[in-house]
């Protein structure tokens, strides 16, 4: 069973640009998770989306958005990048069955270097 | 507000030995814990996940506890391994509204040394 994937791997990008990361969760895995770990912060909650619908975001400006696409697919969007948003992004997955137990599974990361 | 806090920051242990990471959260009122791992500039890998009704998970050569009263979980890792070197996050998912969110803590980085 394939795990969850993200696409690009690294992404460099100016101060004031737009990115754009991209996740497919576990097959069958209908809720997608957006965090962020950026140095000497530790890892922040950012999105969550289930069934397509925006559930939760963290505290974050509305610069961070994105969407889920019909197949659960997601889409992370950084607006008006600035330098302090050079991060890794992870995305996770979890079940509908194990929604509410908290079982996610991570993919490998998008590193998102802004210069 | 959940705080997670993760004690040592970072371990150096040689091979063979047994060792624990300690996590602890401020809000007892918790779904579940897990354990992951990590490695330089890579996604997580989950360990273990125990159940807030749960006192404890084992898998393999990693053993997790949870005391929920007392807001403190451990990772005990058994004879370890130059492998086992990474850093090693808790999270807990909190109880009560429609977050669905992990609250991490800072991990804790361990060197074991062949």
């Amino acid at each position: 069973e394939a795990g969850v994937t993200q696409s690009p791997t690294h992404l460099i990008k100016t101060r004031g640009q737009q990115a754009t990361l991209r996740c497919s969760p576990i097959s069958g895995h209908t809720s997608v998770y957006w965090y962020q770990q950026a140095l000497g912060l530790g890892l922040q909650f950012l999105l969550w989306y289930d069934e397509g619908e925006e559930r939760n975001r963290g505290n974050f400006p509305p610069r961070f958005s994105g969407r889920q696409f019909p197949n659960y697919s997601s889409e992370l969007n950084v607006n008006a990048l600035e330098l302090e948003d050079s991060a890794l992004y992870l995305c996770a997955s979890s079940s509908r069955d194990t929604l509410w137990d908290g079982e996610q599974y991570f993919g490998p990361g998008t590193r998102l270097t802004v210069t | 507000k959940q705080e997670v806090t993760q004690i040592p920051a970072a371990l150096s242990v040689p091979e063979g030995e047994n060792l624990v990471l300690n996590c602890s959260f401020t809000d007892s009122a918790i779904y579940n814990l897990q354990w992951f791992r990590q490695d330089p500039g890579k996604g997580l890998t989950s360990l273990l996940l125990i159940q807030s009704s749960q006192r404890e998970q084992t898998s393999g050569r990693l053993n997790a506890s949870l005391d929920k009263s007392s807001g403190r979980s451990t990772l005990y890792i058994a004879a370890s391994q130059p492998g086992d070197s990474a850093t090693y996050l808790c999270a807990v998912s909190n109880y009560g509204g429609a977050t669905n969110k992990l609250i991490f803590g800072t991990g804790t980085l361990l060197a074991v040394q062949p």
